[in-house]
């Protein structure tokens, strides 16, 4: 089946640095990526997404790239922050399910 | 409700035995998906219920696993002849419309299972 990985599973970071986590995915016809954080005890959180006919898109301290060539997503975290300590999980989407990686724990230290 | 919420918080229960696990989605959402997460995992889809369309349960692991949505609101995942290999986080999203990947799911907190 269709698998969608991270290259890290653990990414350690001073705090105010900038974060960037990667994810590969193999499904080259899912059309839609989505990022989610989850913390602690609580289930994921919608971050950012990207659909496919884009390449880059910016949040509020976060920004998300799609290179569709190498099918390579990243999600670039400005500033981190000790609130950012977290899971994070990219997905893929083409149609009514997503496809979730296994997920990036996010350290964020003082 | 303010968000999906999801009953019981915790649940540990003996093997062999049966559980239920409850979803109340946000009001108004008419689409309810149902994952688990197992230990250092990312979320294995399990069923997909959108209005009032047969669900997609492509992604239960077996016959003991069912799950029912009443009224288009409130859904019900059971797990019958509970094994050890089922505990988990089970987690359920709802999404406005359904109308696919592209239509944004928030999560409820899950309910952690622990089969002794």
């Amino acid at each position: 089946g269709e698998s969608v990985g991270l290259h890290l599973p653990t990414l350690s970071v001073q705090e105010g640095d900038n974060s960037i986590i990667n994810c590969a995915y193999s499904n080259s016809a899912s059309d839609y990526f989505i990022w989610y954080k989850q913390e602690s005890g609580k289930g994921p959180q919608f971050i950012i997404d990207i659909r496919s006919n884009m390449d880059k898109r910016q949040g509020q301290r976060v920004t998300v790239l799609l290179n569709k060539t190498v099918k390579h997503l990243s999600l670039q975290i400005a500033a981190t922050q000790p609130g950012d300590s977290a899971v994070y999980f990219c997905a893929e989407g083409g149609g009514n399910k997503l496809t979730f990686g296994t997920g990036t724990q996010l350290k964020v230290e003082l | 409700g303010a968000g999906v919420s999801q009953s019981p918080s915790n649940k540990v229960t003996e093997k062999g035995k049966d559980v239920e696990l409850r979803c109340d989605p946000i009001s108004g959402h008419t689409a309810l998906y149902w994952y688990r997460q197992s230990l250092g995992q990312g979320l294995e889809f399990l069923i997909y219920f959108q209005g009032n369309s047969a669900p997609d349960k492509s992604g239960l692991p077996s016959d003991r696993f069912s799950a029912e949505r009443t009224g288009g609101s409130v859904s019900t995942l059971t797990i019958q002849r509970t094994q050890q290999e089922d505990s988990a986080v089970y987690l359920c999203a709802s999404s406005l419309w359904g109308g696919g990947a592209t239509d944004t799911q928030y999560f409820g907190p899950g309910t952690r299972l622990t089969v002794l």
